[in-house]
């Protein structure tokens, strides 16, 4: 009954190399996001977007860009993948009330 | 500049025993709480939350607790179960200024042993 996925839920990929991670959704929520999780810090907002072609930046948005072209799909692109962009990402979907939150996709850049 | 902080990296408790999760935040705008719970490879989910004008919500085991004037907040989760081992984020919101967007905490692994 997941009203919102993500895929890949695994990568692996090097330096340098573009990567596109897809998160969607069937709720038609108007408001989703990108979240990093690392050791040390939780929840980190990478970008964010309150409707079709409407994004915003978070607080760790360098090196990220997003689309959104529908209302149920929310890009995130990783337009060089570096080391330090190793995670595991989150998309969620909702609103300050109350988000809901993908299973994940971890992401090895060697 | 971390808004919200969880200082307690982990917690060990026995079953059936209170588990006490602090958060504590800086930003005197946030006026709406949230903890989250995570267990391993799956998204954290919405466990309890706090309007700033209340200083108490109760949801059966789960209880919060805010302090305005101390910018503190408590999860109390009475009696633990090993079930309830996970990782717990606090959460924070400020309507006025960043709308639908919440600052996390770092997060609380929270162990109990049966």
């Amino acid at each position: 009954d997941a009203g919102i996925t993500q895929s890949p839920r695994h990568k692996v990929t090097e330096t340098g190399t573009p990567v596109t991670l897809r998160c969607h959704q069937t709720e038609n929520h108007r408001y989703m996001y990108w979240y990093r999780q690392d050791p040390g810090h939780g929840l980190r907002l990478i970008h964010y977007s309150y409707g079709v072609k409407d994004t915003d930046k978070g607080e760790v948005s360098d090196g990220y860009s997003v689309s959104r072209s529908k209302t149920e799909d929310f890009l995130l692109t990783l337009e060089s993948a570096t080391s330090s962009q190793t995670s595991v990402y989150f998309c969620a979907m909702g609103t300050s009330n109350e988000q809901f939150f993908g299973p994940g996709t971890r992401l090895t850049v060697l | 500049d971390q808004q919200v902080k969880q200082n307690s990296p982990s917690l060990s408790v026995q079953e059936g025993r209170i588990s006490i999760l602090n958060c504590d935040y800086t930003n005197s705008m946030f006026d709406y709480f949230l903890w989250y719970k995570k267990y391993p490879a799956e998204g954290p989910t919405f466990l309890i939350s706090i309007s700033s004008i209340k200083d108490k919500n109760e949801d059966g085991r789960f209880t919060v607790f805010l302090n305005k004037s101390a910018k503190h907040l408590s999860l109390h989760i009475v009696p633990s179960q090993p079930g309830d081992s996970a990782v717990y984020f606090c959460a924070a919101s400020a309507l006025e200024t960043s709308g639908s967007r919440l600052t996390f905490g770092e997060g609380t692994q929270l162990t109990v042993n049966p």
